[in-house]
């Protein structure tokens, strides 16, 4: 089974803070993605990767940036962490560009910027 | 990019089949309907995915309207486990146009 690993479960930052954000998949998927989710807006992507060093902005990319160096490790970069950055951050990949190919989550990184 | 439409909520007794509509009237030809769902505290799983044809796999199946342009997640028998909230996707042939919607939040009864 494809596996999604993020770093961590549970993080707490002081407004200003820079945050990493680490996401790494075991199956050698080329497509990696970043979502936050917060309470009655669903899923928003933020960023998303068809490649190594390729990047792509989602639908709510301000305040963010990514990291692609090698296949298996997308990271997302929060320069300097603000209140409203505060939610469930949610990482997955996908084997390829087909539309036939299911996306694989990770547990998923609560952030609490204070 | 073509959107999904879901009722935010429903519930179900244990044992008995749910049916799980979305309705996604602006889908394209080459859109493959995606369904995934979302337990507490974790994040979300595929389900089931089908382009035209109706889907069965070990979770659930798909029914898929001839037009297209509605689909149905049926759970056979539900358990307290399959309580979540279902998200119903179009992805299209690119690989893009992933986007998620608020869901349904299904509740099962003992």
């Amino acid at each position: 089974d494809v596996k999604v690993t993020q770093s961590s479960r549970y993080l707490v930052k002081r407004t200003g803070e820079k945050v990493f954000l680490e996401c790494v998949q075991d199956m050698d998927h080329e497509n990696m993605f970043w979502y936050r989710q917060d309470p009655g807006l669903g899923l928003r992507l933020i960023y998303f990767s068809y490649d190594v060093k390729m990047k792509e902005k989602g639908d709510i990319p301000e305040g963010y940036s990514v990291s692609r160096e090698k296949k298996e490790r997308f990271s997302l970069i929060l320069e300097s962490a603000s209140t409203n950055q505060t939610s469930m951050y949610l990482c997955a990949s996908r084997m390829d560009t087909s539309g036939a190919n299911v996306l694989t989550f990770g547990a998923g990184s609560r952030l609490t910027v204070l | 990019d073509a959107k999904t439409t879901q009722p935010n909520s429903m519930e179900s007794n244990e044992e008995e089949p749910v049916h799980l509509p979305c309705n996604h009237s602006t889908i394209s030809g080459t859109d493959y309907i995606h369904w995934y769902r979302q337990l507490p505290s974790q994040g979300p799983e595929y389900v089931i995915h089908g382009l035209t044809s109706n889907v069965n796999n070990r979770m659930a199946s798909l029914a898929i309207a001839e037009d297209r342009k509605s689909s149905t997640l049926i759970l056979h028998r539900a358990t307290l486990r399959d309580a979540a909230v279902y998200y119903c996707i179009l992805i299209d042939n690119y690989g893009q146009n992933f986007v998620f919607g608020p869901g349904t939040r299904l509740s099962v009864l003992p």
